[in-house]
């Protein structure tokens, strides 16, 4: 079992519907956790960064990590077509970024 | 947040040929760099971790000898792909840390193409 899971999609919805793309893991060590968006053939870009329990909100970005059923979620509202991308969950237990668990990414498309 | 340049943006290249991407952090310092590597559709594989003024550590299955790692200032790191063949194809992420903690920038990437 790799020690974060998140479905590849790709998952399809429509301009203005809520998105929710979800991460789970299984190293209960895991206190820090970060959303990152990626474009096609570009690096990866830091959207949202939590640590432990909770939720954060940043626009119409909504993180929430439930510690508990080890269950993280990223939430987008008012999605739109320049949000489809590749989003990926990255998990980590603290004392420097070595050590940072990637998913392997949900390919988010929004259909215009 | 905290930027990394990564340059080349794309290289292509014959057989045989060697290769060096550079990665700065432009507005930090970074003690530890990293370099991923990533084929289409698949997430990131870290390949190494580059050490300011030490030997780079890389993950089992990647040949230091081939990927050979330079970590020569607080800024810099450089991946040289050395002797490149076509299965080296693939694009090349570096990523950095502020202060060694938990937030990880990433460079824009390089796409590497072997003919």
């Amino acid at each position: 079992q790799k020690e974060v899971e998140q479905d590849p999609g790709p998952l399809s919805v429509p301009e203005g519907a809520i998105v929710s793309l979800n991460c789970t893991y299984s190293n209960s060590a895991f206190q820090y956790f970060m959303w990152y968006r990626q474009y096609s053939r570009k690096g990866p870009e830091l959207l949202m960064y939590t640590y432990s329990s909770g939720n954060k909100e940043d626009g119409r970005f909504t993180a929430q990590v439930d510690k508990s059923s080890k269950y993280i979620s990223l939430f987008i509202r008012d999605s739109q077509p320049s949000d489809s991308a590749t989003y990926l969950c990255a998990c980590h237990s603290g004392g420097g970024a070595d050590g940072l668990t990637f998913g392997k990414g949900t390919h988010l498309i929004i259909q215009p | 947040g905290a930027v990394v340049s990564q340059h080349p943006s794309r290289v292509i290249c014959k057989s045989g040929t060697s290769v060096k991407i550079e990665c700065r952090s432009l507005d930090f310092q970074a003690t530890t760099m990293f370099w991923y590597r990533q084929f289409p559709k698949q997430s990131l594989m870290l390949m190494a971790t580059s050490n300011e003024g030490s030997k780079a550590t890389y993950e089992q299955g990647v040949e230091k000898d081939k990927f050979l790692i330079n970590h020569a200032s607080l800024t810099l790191s450089t991946l040289t792909v050395t002797s490149a063949h076509p299965e080296d194809s693939s694009f090349y992420i570096c990523s950095a840390s502020p202060m060694a903690g938990e937030k990880l920038f990433f460079g824009s990437g390089t796409q590497l193409s072997v003919l």
